[in-house]
Order: C-alpha cells, then sequence, then structure tokens
C-alpha cells in the first residue's frame, strides 16, 4: 500500500547543479502536484497535471521543470539548482481536482543547496 | 488577494487537555475549507473537509467548524494525546478554477505528558 513515493528523501547539491526529484503513485490518480514548503509560508504550488501529457505552471514554477509521459510519475526537474531553491518538496496527487477531493502527500524530499 | 491566517502560531499543552486551532480566510468565491495534520518529516494529511453549507463536522476527537459569514473555521482536539503533537494546516479552495488552493502557515501543536 504505497501511495505516493518521493525519492530520494534528502539530497544536497551545489549551486549551478540539475537534478530531479521523483514522484510515484500507485492510485491510478489523474492529478499530481508539486509543492515546495519553506519556514515560515504555507506550501506553495511549484507545478501541476490534470492528466498524462497535461501539466501546467503554479504559483513559482521558474527554475523548475516538469513532465508527465505516464499516469504514474510525475518527476520534478531543476535545472540549475540555486540556494533559493533550498526547501522540502512535496509530490501529491488525488483522484479528481484537488481541493475537492482528498490528496494524498509522499514523504517529502529535503534539498539542500549550497 | 487570496489569505488564510491561522492563529497561534504555536501551542503548548498537557496531554488530555483540549484545545482549539483557529483559521481566518479572505478567499473569494469560496469553494470548501480543509484541514490538515502535518506529523514533523512527514507529508500533510486530511483530517477533514468544510464546504459552505456545514457548520460542524467530526473526525473522531477532532471537530472542525465553519462560519462562512465571518469567514472563520476553527479544530477542535478533545482529550489530547501525544500523537496530536504536530503542525495543522488550514487550506482553502476558491471555486475560480484549477489548483486555486490557498495554504495556511500552519499551527505547530505540542502535547507534552
Amino acid at each position: 500500500n504505497a501511495g505516493v513515493t518521493q525519492t530520494p528523501k534528502f539530497q544536497v547539491l551545489k549551486t549551478g547543479q540539475s537534478m530531479t526529484l521523483q514522484c510515484a503513485q500507485d492510485m491510478n490518480h489523474e492529478y499530481m502536484s508539486w509543492y515546495r514548503q519553506d519556514p515560515g509560508m504555507g506550501l506553495r504550488l511549484i507545478h501541476y497535471s490534470v492528466g498524462a501529457g497535461i501539466t501546467d505552471q503554479g504559483e513559482v514554477p521558474n527554475g523548475y521543470n516538469v513532465s508527465r509521459s505516464t499516469t504514474e510519475d510525475f518527476p520534478l526537474r531543476l535545472l540549475s539548482a540555486a540556494p533559493s531553491q533550498t526547501s522540502v518538496y512535496f509530490c501529491a496527487s488525488s483522484s479528481g481536482e484537488i481541493g475537492d477531493t482528498e490528496a494524498f502527500f509522499g514523504q517529502g524530499t529535503r534539498l539542500t543547496v549550497v | 488577494k487570496n489569505q488564510v491566517e491561522q492563529s497561534p502560531q504555536s501551542l503548548i499543552i498537557l496531554e488530555g487537555k483540549n484545545c482549539t486551532l483557529q483559521c481566518n480566510y479572505t478567499v473569494s468565491p469560496f469553494s470548501n475549507l480543509r484541514w490538515y495534520k502535518q506529523d514533523t518529516g512527514r507529508g500533510p494529511v486530511s483530517l477533514t473537509i468544510m464546504t459552505f453549507s456545514e457548520n460542524t463536522k467530526s473526525n473522531g476527537r477532532y471537530t472542525a467548524t465553519l462560519d462562512a459569514d465571518t469567514k472563520q473555521s476553527s479544530l477542535h482536539i478533545t482529550a489530547s494525546q501525544l500523537s496530536d503533537s504536530a503542525s495543522y494546516i488550514c487550506v482553502v479552495r476558491s471555486g475560480a478554477g484549477s489548483y486555486q488552493l490557498t495554504f495556511g502557515k500552519g499551527t505547530k501543536l505540542s502535547v507534552i505528558p
């Protein structure tokens, strides 16, 4: 009963490096999204997808890319890491429009950019 | 601009005691409000959802209320347990389009023996 799985749990990057945060769900949910959580702030939406092949930008998309080639996977790519991208990243999935249906979150990836 | 304000920022209570967390919002048009519990190092987990027509909803020891007129919601925890120690996040959905969610900053609750 995996739900939403994020890898890795922890990552340290040097400024300018690129990497991909993985997110996979086994609930056959159409809607998936990425958020970042910073101290003293609410969760902020980076990118979201309403189905395979369909993605859109959220509130803070700059510096991040996404793709959705399958229903199960929704990777988040950091193109050129910057210290401002130090954060905890959460992937979520839901069977319908998020907010109308329950969102299931992964355990998070704690990213530090030095 | 849509906003969700939660109070208090943090709270410490003794095991067995009750507590109430507050959420005030200025989101328009309002669609629903959801409370999440986030344990340290984990992702948020939904506790309950409130729609415009609902005033009170319970989930075990958790009871949420909604006053759509004053745009306030509360989460009441009864007979607190050590496992209730977590951050509680209020999230309001606007009916204005896809992924129109506004997250509060959360209330960090610590239950001590």
